[in-house]
């Protein structure tokens, strides 16, 4: 498609559940991007993948946070055991081989309670 | 100390002013230098994209790179209402057909009629 689609918008869990959101990058870019938006508008990057290879991953939670990029799938971002703390906005994004910018999707709002 | 730095606002301005956002940074290895416009419960949406230091125009937007002073700006003219939103510098560098963004706080603008 011509723009990130994620899904859900909404997630609500309860503390301790688990949590998956999910990602349709713009047909034919090859970089996937994951972000966390907290309070007061801080981004803080998650992970990045190039195709279905993880490329950096230097800001995932590895212990709860786990992600994937397979082929002819969606890309998905998995919390495992929720924390309140998670509860965020979190962007997916997608980027063409050559290009430097990234194309941002709507967001999945999470609340964890 | 964060690697970029943006006064958040929020910033209120009457329809037609001149509007100023701005943004400092500390690593000069930064090479890419965009704004990104975040409408309430939106993704951000990419405004200007700028390359090394200079001008960039489009419209009624201007960004503006200073690498010496690691300063860049974004003007809007003639602003509207339809401009209130929050505004995202972004900065990175691009090594190996990759870049990750790293985000100022964002500037929340609001516009009155």
């Amino acid at each position: 498609g011509e723009e990130v689609a994620q899904t859900p918008k909404h997630l609500v869990r309860g503390e301790g559940q688990k949590a998956k959101l999910y990602c349709a990058p713009i047909k034919g870019h090859s970089y996937v991007f994951w972000y966390q938006q907290v309070l007061k508008n801080e981004f803080k990057f998650l992970i990045s993948f190039q195709n279905e290879n993880v490329f950096d991953e230097t800001g995932m939670p590895k212990e709860r946070f786990s992600a994937k990029c397979l082929p002819n799938s969606p890309c998905s971002l998995e919390i495992q055991a929720t924390k309140l703390e998670d509860s965020a906005v979190y962007f997916c994004a997608s980027s063409p081989q050559s290009e430097e910018t990234q194309y941002f999707g709507p967001g999945t709002r999470l609340l964890v309670l | 100390q964060k690697e970029v730095e943006q006064d958040p606002g929020p910033l209120s301005v009457p329809e037609g002013a001149i509007v100023s956002l701005n943004c400092t940074y500390s690593n000069s290895a930064f090479q890419y230098f965009m704004w990104y416009r975040q409408y309430s419960r939106k993704g951000p949406e990419l405004l200007m994209y700028t390359y090394s230091s200079g001008n960039k125009e489009d419209g009624r937007f201007t960004a503006q790179v200073d690498k010496s002073s690691k300063y860049i700006s974004l003007f809007i003219r003639d602003s509207q209402p339809s401009d209130s939103a929050t505004y995202l510098c972004a900065m990175s560098v691009f090594s190996g057909g990759y870049n990750k963004l790293i985000f100022g706080a964002g500037t929340r603008l609001a516009v009155h009629p």
